[in-house]
């Protein structure tokens, strides 16, 4: 079955520390990933989304993601965090389905 | 402006009273969707429609009603519900009901408390 994984459900760093968020998926072929954000009692934004080609791509914000295939990975990136990042970050992935599927979300806190 | 527009914000109901969330976009996206979002709880999809006809229903009670009276418009019509359908219900829309290659645009949110 189709699945998405954010091992981290809480994460704090300290502002101006590097950040990555993990994300693993589970689907046959290569699906179409996503990284959304979503602020306290907003919707979800998206930062970035890979569909083929460069497997690191860049996104709003600062942020960027790389695709590894091998580790069917989509890892979340931004080398310095400020203080406005902290929000809940969902990775999903489009399989042919049509349906898009989320992870758990991981929560992040920065630290002054 | 994410492009998908929801109202309310934020809703408080008693459990007899009927409702309706409004979600719009003017995206010429051609699937709308409703999502819930409960605490501690991953994102629930709730209805999806394409071209304004209803193609998925994920077991949703029936107090839950949507509906798509074209495809830039859809409301979800509350009625009879109970305190654990408290929760932020979201709005979003693709290009097709494929996704698309730009995947979903999300609203803002409704905020429902029912009590």
């Amino acid at each position: 079955a189709q699945s998405v994984t954010q091992p981290d459900i809480h994460i704090t760093v300290s502002e101006g520390a590097s950040l990555e968020l993990r994300c693993n998926y589970s689907y046959g072929a290569t699906p179409y990933l996503f990284w959304y954000v979503q602020s306290p009692g907003q919707g979800l934004q998206l930062l970035l989304k890979y569909f083929s080609g460069d497997t690191l791509v860049q996104g709003i914000k600062g942020f960027e993601a790389e695709f590894k295939r091998s580790q069917s990975s989509f890892n979340l990136r931004k080398p310095s965090v400020h203080w406005s990042d902290a929000a809940e970050y969902f990775c999903a992935v489009l399989p042919n389905t049509g349906k898009l599927i989320f992870g758990q979300g991981t929560t992040l806190q920065v630290k002054p | 402006e994410t492009g998908v527009t929801q109202t309310p914000r934020h809703l408080v109901m008693g459990m007899t009273n009927k409702k309706s969330l409004k979600c719009e976009q003017h995206l010429g996206h051609n699937a709308m969707y409703w999502y819930k979002q409960s605490a501690k709880k991953p994102l629930e999809l709730m209805f999806v429609y394409s071209l304004e006809e209803r193609v998925e229903n994920n077991s949703v009670p029936s107090r839950f009603s949507p509906e798509c009276p074209n495809s830039s418009h859809l409301f979800l019509h509350l009625h009879t519900l109970q305190p654990e359908d408290s929760a932020l219900y979201l709005c979003a829309s693709s290009q097709d009901r494929t996704g698309g290659r730009g995947g979903y645009t999300f609203g803002s949110g409704t905020r429902l408390t029912v009590v």
